[in-house]
């Protein structure tokens, strides 16, 4: 099974701030890699799927980026909508694993 | 509109067998693959398990494997997931997703509680 690994678990940040979160996965998934959003008492929302295409309606302050085993996603100037948890997760195999999450909250 | 809506969470006690499922709308149901992605309290998301258009093929998560069980029934627009023997770890909120030609889950339900507890 691949295995994939999220940094940092857990961020503090401020409105207007650029922040990046990185996912690791155990062997080369290719372009296959989704990112998704969690609200607390809410569904997973998909924001990027195929490693940087953006879902239909997420701002495009949100950038996917990567290849591989090794991808990142970044917030260019974070809103205050954004303080949430995000997940990576592999489609390139099943099982499909999600990373353990990133918290984002605020400074 | 797509809509996802779960059912069939409730308490139940460890070894204990649990039907859920999931109604689809607002989409043409059997062109799409579909999940069952569940999240035990405090947790992040585990990934379960995934059935194609036709229900020929089938993918779990080792945890579940060999205790679980995904169907579907496209003329009822309905995913299953039987679960059996279950334990106390499989307490979590079971959401089930839809599987977006792109690979991601596009669409998610808004999940129900499976709580396995004496």
């Amino acid at each position: 099974d691949i295995q994939m690994t999220q940094s940092p678990s857990s961020l503090s940040a401020s409105v207007g701030d650029r922040v990046t979160i990185t996912c690791r996965a155990s062997q080369s998934i290719s372009y296959f890699l989704n990112w998704y959003q969690q609200k607390p008492g809410k569904a997973p929302k998909l924001l990027i799927y195929g490693e940087s295409s953006l879902q239909s309606g997420v701002p495009s302050r949100f950038r996917g980026s990567g290849s591989g085993t090794d991808f990142t996603l970044t917030i260019s100037s974070l809103q205050p909508e954004d303080f949430a948890t995000y997940y990576c997760q592999q489609s390139y195999s099943a099982p499909r694993t999600f990373g353990q999450g990133t918290k984002l909250d605020i400074k | 509109e797509v809509q996802l809506v779960e059912s069939g969470g409730v308490v139940i006690q460890p070894r204990g067998s649990l039907r859920l499922s999931c109604t689809a709308s607002g989409f043409t149901f059997e062109d799409y693959m579909m999940h069952w992605v569940r999240q035990a309290p405090g947790k992040g998301l585990e990934w379960v398990s995934l059935i194609s258009w036709d229900g020929d093929t089938t993918y779990y998560a080792d945890s579940v494997k060999g205790r679980f069980t995904i169907s579907r029934d496209n003329t009822k627009n309905s995913l299953y997931l039987q679960m059996n023997s279950l334990r106390s770890d499989d307490t979590a909120l079971y959401y089930c997703a839809r599987g977006g030609r792109s690979g991601g889950n596009d669409y998610w339900g808004q999940g129900t509680l499976v709580t396995v507890s004496s």
